[in-house]
């Protein structure tokens, strides 16, 4: 079975830095597309960004609440995905999942881990 | 600019059947969108893959009741003989080069 654990979630001042990971297992994690999606709290789900495997040219891209602050990158050796968020806002508080995408559809989904932007 | 809307809520009866909608954006009824169901409390669970052709490609485990299929620039997910765990947020997702988005999702409940 296809395992997906996001860590690194926790309580951030506004304008800090936080690393997010998403451990993988079950499946030959180079192969695909890696996603993040957060859901702040009692609204949907948003599209954060995501990164093409390195078939694809490991290359990255983001929604625009956080382009420019957000980044995501992988370590293939590792399965493990990273979101790494700089310059935080409040508005940043959420729930953040990473998922696996099949041709751009997202196939699989972390449990999530709760970033809250606070003073 | 790709966008998908949904209906903000819909019920039926404890054993009927309830279709969901989700609707492409103009110049994007040829995609394919994947549907997701959020139970209370739980992350997010992958239901299908629904192409514009009405072929549906369903996630490990999924039962037989839920089903997708398509319209032109419409999408569905129909959940047939509804069961109390199939309360829940059902979203879905569309794609396009550098770009993925959600739906608003639909609230199903069970009555």
């Amino acid at each position: 079975e296809v395992q997906l654990v996001e860590s690194g979630g926790g309580l951030v001042q506004p304008g800090r830095s936080l690393r997010l990971s998403c451990t993988t297992s079950e499946f030959t994690f180079g192969d695909y597309a890696m996603t993040w999606v957060r859901q702040a709290p009692g609204k949907g789900l948003e599209w954060v960004g995501f990164i093409r495997s390195k078939s694809y040219g490991g290359t990255t891209d983001y929604a625009a609440s956080v382009k420019g602050r957000f980044s995501i990158s992988r370590d293939d050796s590792k399965s493990v995905a990273y979101l790494q968020m700089n310059s935080l806002k409040t508005e940043d508080t959420a729930v953040y999942y990473c998922a696996r995408e099949t041709g751009g559809a997202v196939d699989s989904w972390g449990q999530g881990t709760l970033v809250t932007v606070s003073s | 600019q790709l966008v998908v809307t949904q209906s903000p809520s819909a019920s039926a009866s404890l054993g009927a059947s309830v279709k969901l909608t989700c609707t492409l954006s103009s110049g994007h009824s040829s995609y394919a969108i994947a549907w997701h169901q959020q139970q209370p409390e739980k992350g997010p669970r992958y239901l299908m893959k629904v192409n514009s052709d009405g072929s549906h490609s369903k996630g490990d485990g999924i039962p037989d009741r839920f089903s997708g299929s398509s319209s032109g620039a419409e999408r569905y997910l129909t959940i047939s003989s509804l069961q109390s765990e199939d309360e829940a947020d059902y979203y879905c997702q569309a794609w396009d080069t550098g770009i993925r988005v959600f739906g608003p999702g639909t609230k199903v409940t069970v009555l």
